[in-house]
């Protein structure tokens, strides 16, 4: 079965900082990935998704995530982010089934 | 287009009460799905329903039925509540594969059992 791991359970960042939320995953064939954000009291949003191709995909927000294969990791990064980025991150991953499995979600708050 | 819809919003029982979570969607996409959210464990997939007429089990579906009442409709049932099954729940729904495999969910449901 597959497993999803995000590293960081809860992140503290000040504005204009830089981001970088990890995740790794365990299965060794072709993956569909995807970062979900959730905001405070809201339901999940899809920030991004890699299917194949440029392995640097940009999502909503100035979200961008690196699928780095050789790593089983697929990053999400963000140059400098907001208070209103404050949410939990959820990495999920895609066997082409019918399941989407999930990390178990980073926490992050984001000080004005 | 409301997308995917949760009903109720808040529900409140006692341990051994039973009831129904609603779940409509309006996408025409075939594949739902019914997830459990709990404190630093994600998303865990309690049921799916592949396409209308079947129903599968996911990760966590112990204490939980579903229906799969047309393509629209995805219940999800607890016959008796146990405080185990305190959580948040989330309904989602998923096109039909290549570039549009991507679920969306709804604005779930959150359950506290005494």
């Amino acid at each position: 079965a597959q497993s999803v791991s995000q590293h960081n359970h809860h992140v503290i960042l000040s504005e204009a900082a830089s981001l970088e939320l990890g995740c790794n995953y365990s299965y060794g064939g072709t993956v569909n990935l995807f970062w979900y954000v959730q905001y405070p009291g809201q339901h999940l949003q899809l920030l991004l998704k890699y299917f194949s191709g440029d392995p640097l995909v940009k999502g909503i927000k100035g979200f961008e995530a690196e699928f780095i294969k050789s790593k089983f990791s697929f990053n999400l990064r963000k140059p400098s982010v907001q208070w209103s980025d404050t949410a939990e991150y959820f990495c999920a991953v895609n066997n082409a089934g019918n399941m989407l499995t999930f990390g178990g979600g980073t926490r992050l708050m984001v000080k004005p | 287009n409301a997308g995917v819809t949760q009903t109720p919003k808040f529900q409140v029982l006692k341990t051994g009460q039973s009831m129904t979570l609603q779940c409509a969607q309006d996408m025409n996409h075939n594949s739902m799905y019914w997830y459990r959210q709990d404190p630093g464990m994600g998303l865990r997939l309690i049921y799916y329903s592949a396409s209308e007429g079947t129903t599968d089990k996911g990760e966590v579906p112990n204490g939980y039925n579903v229906s799969r009442l047309n393509k629209r409709e995805f219940s999800l049932r607890l016959e008796s509540a146990a405080p185990s099954q305190t959580s948040v729940y989330f309904c989602a729904c998923r096109g039909r594969g290549g570039s549009t495999d991507t679920q969306y969910f709804g604005p779930g449901t959150r359950l506290t059992v005494l």
